[in-house]
């Protein structure tokens, strides 16, 4: 049972474009919303996060949509750079426990 | 920032043989470390808690007696794959989160297991 899903598996993008990376998640008990980052061989790094009492949070380039009513959110990447091709997880966890369910993934491939 | 170090990062081994991964806090104390397995183009899939000083509470599905975890300290935890065989190959990745609420966990290398 796949409580948080990333329907895109790939996405590719232009320099400089907007790129827009969607998560549904099923479980209501979700509180915290963490986006990770993903090189090849090498362990996820935080990105950005956002709270279930808000609906968007903002750092720099990256801004986080969150949709509760619809269980969504989305991450925006503008604008794009060729460094911000990785794999993307959304990582919703809940109660402040720190355990995060990590969704399916997406590869973004930003492109010159 | 934090920094979490996992050791090895690549094991080749041949099939029986036992292999333990390290995963190190290096600047600071993780009551509660995280081990992930991540099979190619999946997700990770969460496989244990580790706690210091106490039990491990391992998900639904994994097996305890085969992936033993010890937290010995606020800085270690080990993950033992026991009889490794090649179903176990995989890529295993431990996370820490800092202390507090809602804290982003701190992700190791990952370590890249391949039982012949």
């Amino acid at each position: 049972d796949q409580q948080v899903k990333q329907n895109s598996p790939s996405l590719s993008v232009q320099e400089g474009r907007i790129s827009i990376l969607n998560c549904d998640y099923t479980n209501s008990m979700f509180d915290y919303f963490l986006w990770y980052k993903k090189y090849p061989a090498e362990g996820p790094t935080f990105l950005i996060s956002i709270s279930s009492i808000k609906d968007k949070n903002e750092d720099g380039r990256f801004t986080v949509f969150l949709n509760k009513s619809a269980k969504h959110l989305s991450l925006h990447i503008v604008p794009s750079q060729p460094g911000d091709s990785a794999v993307y997880f959304c990582a919703p966890q809940w109660g402040g426990g720190n355990k995060l369910t990590f969704g399916t993934g997406t590869q973004l491939k930003v492109e010159l | 920032g934090a920094v979490v170090s996992q050791h090895p990062s690549r094991v080749i081994c041949k099939s029986g043989t036992s292999v333990k991964i390290e995963c190190r806090s290096l600047d600071f104390q993780a009551t509660t470390m995280f081990w992930y397995r991540q099979f190619p183009k999946q997700s990770l899939m969460l496989m244990a808690t580790s706690n210091e000083g106490s039990k491990a509470t391992y998900e639904q599905g994994v097996e305890k007696d085969k992936f033993l975890i010890n937290h010995a300290s606020l800085t270690l935890s080990t993950l033992t794959v026991t009889s490794a065989h090649p179903e176990d190959s995989s890529f295993y990745i431990c996370s820490a989160p800092e202390e507090g609420r809602n804290q982003p966990q701190h992700f190791g290398d990952g370590t890249r297991l391949s039982i012949l």
